[in-house]
């Protein structure tokens, strides 16, 4: 049982560099979102998916993109990464999309500290 | 704008109850979630309300006041695996969530 991986599950990365963090699910889940989660603050939406093809900006997009080719995959991408993207990043799925009433389903966390 | 609250720590017994309560604004309303996060792992899904009232899973219960834009979690009969932080999060009108900070839990026996 896999359900979503996230790849790598911890990194260190010199600021200006460009990063992809990777996430995959199996669960054939039609939306999908990367959240960041910082010390005394909610999970924070960058982008997200509701269906293959289509993308969405969240509350936090600046210096973040994302593509949604398949339905499976869901890579976010920083660009010229800085130290206050410094934090934990999850993605998640849910098997509806804007008229979603389930549950989301996390991976494990991709821990970023840029320096 | 969009404001979830919910106490940033709360101690507790094992084997007695706690509430953990959270108030939420936010633009519209489509439910209220609550998750359980233990230490460097991922949220879990833990409940939704979306009607006024009580909702009762096992050990766990959730309670929803749309009027006073409330909620609480309540945990009965703690277990030390119940130590995690607790995230209350509410759906608004273009049905993305707002997340509060997490109410740490820690459990003393």
């Amino acid at each position: 049982i896999a359900g979503i991986t996230q790849a790598p599950t911890s990194q260190i990365l010199a600021a200006g560099r460009r990063m992809t963090l990777r996430c995959t699910q199996d669960m054939r889940h039609n939306a999908m979102y990367w959240y960041r989660q910082d010390l005394g603050l909610g999970l924070r939406l960058i982008h997200y998916s509701n269906t293959a093809g289509t993308t969405g900006k969240g509350e936090v997009p600046d210096g973040y993109s994302v593509s949604r080719a398949n339905t499976d995959d869901f890579p976010l991408t920083l660009a010229s990464a800085v130290p206050s993207q410094t934090s934990v990043y999850f993605c998640a799925s849910s098997d509806s999309g804007t008229s979603n009433t389930g549950e989301l389903f996390f991976g494990e966390g991709s821990r970023l500290t840029v320096l | 704008g969009q404001n979830i609250d919910q106490p940033t720590e709360m101690t507790a017994t094992e084997g007695a109850i706690v509430q953990i309560n959270c108030t939420y604004q936010t633009s519209g309303f489509n439910g209220l979630f609550w998750y359980q996060q233990h230490a460097g792992e991922a949220p879990t899904f833990l409940s939704y309300n979306v009607l006024d009232g009580l909702e009762e899973k096992g050990r766990f219960s959730s309670f929803l006041s749309r009027s006073k834009g409330y909620s609480y979690l309540l945990l009965k009969e703690l277990q030390m695996k119940d130590s995690a932080s607790y995230l209350c999060a509410s759906m608004d009108s273009n049905y993305q969530l707002i997340w509060g900070a997490g109410t740490k839990l820690i459990i003393k026996p």
